[in-house]
């Protein structure tokens, strides 16, 4: 059964920078793009960055880029979001999430969350 | 970037009604679209995606249609458990995009 978990969320100050983590299993993990995508409170969804999964496709949505890093390590089954100058606009629920075939999209399978609240 | 448009942004409906929700593309983007369900708290779940391919579990009464710029999510007979709110997303070019959503209220 494929299963994705993130963690690495948590409060941060304006202008600070977290780390997000997704776990991944069920699956060949290195055969797979993965995606980030966001919720802020009482808003809708938001694409934030996907990679293929050699890790030699990357995109950003314009909101992030230049700010975000996505990554991923193949060995250990795992997906990464390094989030930096982090703002209140950034503040929202970010999703792992993985396609029903080998890409990205559509996105067949997601995380349960992980809240990143951008506060002073 | 290719924007959605959905319609309309919230609904109210009984059980057993038909429901119709749109989503215009700003630009053509074939079939490369999917529809998603959120329910409260909860993450995403894919509903359909090709425009009118219904995922392996996903009730017959969820029905996707369109191409180009135009695509229309169905629900034949809305049941309670359809409460949520509805989001397209087309896949065809990054950036990907995910149209406004819908809430349907029961």
């Amino acid at each position: 059964e494929v299963h994705v978990v993130e963690s690495g969320g948590g409060l941060v100050k304006p202008g600070g920078s977290l780390r997000l983590s997704c776990a991944a299993s069920g699956f060949t993990f290195s055969s797979h793009s993965f995606n980030w995508v966001r919720q802020a409170p009482g808003k809708g969804l938001e694409w934030v960055s996907s990679i293929s999964s050699g890790g030699d496709y990357i995109y950003y949505a314009d909101s992030v880029k230049g700010r975000f890093t996505i990554s991923r390590d193949n060995g250990l089954n795992s997906l990464y979001l390094q989030m930096n100058s982090l703002t209140a606009e950034d503040t929202a629920v970010y999703y792992c999430s993985r396609g029903i075939g080998y890409n990205g999209s559509p996105i067949g399978y997601w995380g349960q969350g992980t809240r990143v609240a951008v506060s002073s | 970037a290719i924007h959605l448009t959905q319609s309309p942004s919230s609904l109210s409906a009984f059980v057993g009604d038909r429901v119709t929700i749109t989503c215009r593309a700003s630009q053509d983007m074939t079939s490369a679209l999917a529809w998603y369900q959120q329910r409260p708290g909860k993450a995403p779940e894919l509903l359909i995606y090709d425009a009118s391919t219904l995922k392996s579990g996903v009730p017959s009464r969820f029905s996707g249609s369109g191409s180009g710029t135009d695509f229309t999510l169905t629900i034949s007979s809305l049941q309670p458990e359809d409460f949520a709110t509805y989001y397209c997303q087309q896949f065809n070019v990054y950036p990907l995009t995910f149209g406004g959503g819908t809430k349907v209220e029961i």
